[in-house]
């Protein structure tokens, strides 16, 4: 069973909308980081939000946010006030505390953002 | 400020040649490191991490290679490159093993196989 899905292989937006890219888990494990990820087409890996396990409130930083549901076990991103330059890939990851799993990032397969001027 | 380094930036082999990526930290002391793979289109894979000098833990079969011969630097080796090795390849580190600390990546490395 997959542990991280991301269902929108795609995803439009005009300018100065906000948008919201889906992510849901699956663990079992009390303690665990849900992490988003930005790639644009030049490949690199930009990290953008972390939300913890045990946090009360949803994170933010600057225009992205975390709305993060534990009971549904999803952790959808959004972002406010589109702009151009957020067109990339958007990959929601996961890490675990785990007995031999060394905390590594589990991804989901990502969802396209497309922004339209 | 930690900075990853990660080169070359794309890379054009034929099959059946050798393979080197080298990627370095700085900023940073015994960091965890990690190789991975990308497929067009797809998600990341995971290949190999590494908690320390000369320890190397492999999460797929395949024919490739990691080595950490300084704390901070992770090299991933072929001897012999496949068509299926084509991909683009990503290379990241983190502090420690909590579930807190994201891993930051390098540019990573575009490599095709003829």
């Amino acid at each position: 069973a997959q542990k991280i899905t991301q269902t929108q292989p795609g995803m439009f937006v005009q300018e100065k909308e906000a948008v919201t890219l889906d992510c849901t888990y699956d663990t079992s494990d009390p303690s665990y980081g849900l992490f988003w990820y930005k790639q644009p087409s030049s490949g690199e890996m930009i990290f953008l939000i972390y939300q913890g396990s045990y946090d009360q409130q949803n994170a933010t930083e600057g225009r992205y946010s975390l709305n993060f549901q534990k009971a549904r076990k999803s952790a959808n991103l959004v972002i406010s006030a589109s702009q151009l330059g957020d067109s990339a890939m958007y990959f929601c990851a996961m890490r675990e505390v785990r007995r031999g799993s060394q905390g590594n990032l589990i991804f989901g397969k990502g969802t396209k953002l497309s922004v339209k001027p | 400020s930690q900075t990853i380094h990660q080169w070359p930036a794309t890379l054009v082999q034929p099959v059946g040649s050798p393979l080197s990526l080298e990627c370095t930290v700085e900023g940073t002391s015994n960091p965890n490191l990690y190789w991975y793979r990308q497929a067009a289109g797809r998600g990341l894979q995971l290949l190999f991490y590494s908690v320390g000098i000369g320890q190397i833990s492999s999460e797929v079969p395949q024919n490739l290679s990691a080595s950490r011969p300084q704390d901070r630097q992770f090299i991933l080796s072929s001897k012999k490159l496949l068509l299926s090795d084509s991909g683009f390849y990503l290379c990241a580190w983190s502090v420690g093993v909590g579930y807190s600390q994201p891993q930051h990546f390098g540019d990573g490395t575009r490599l095709s196989i003829l």
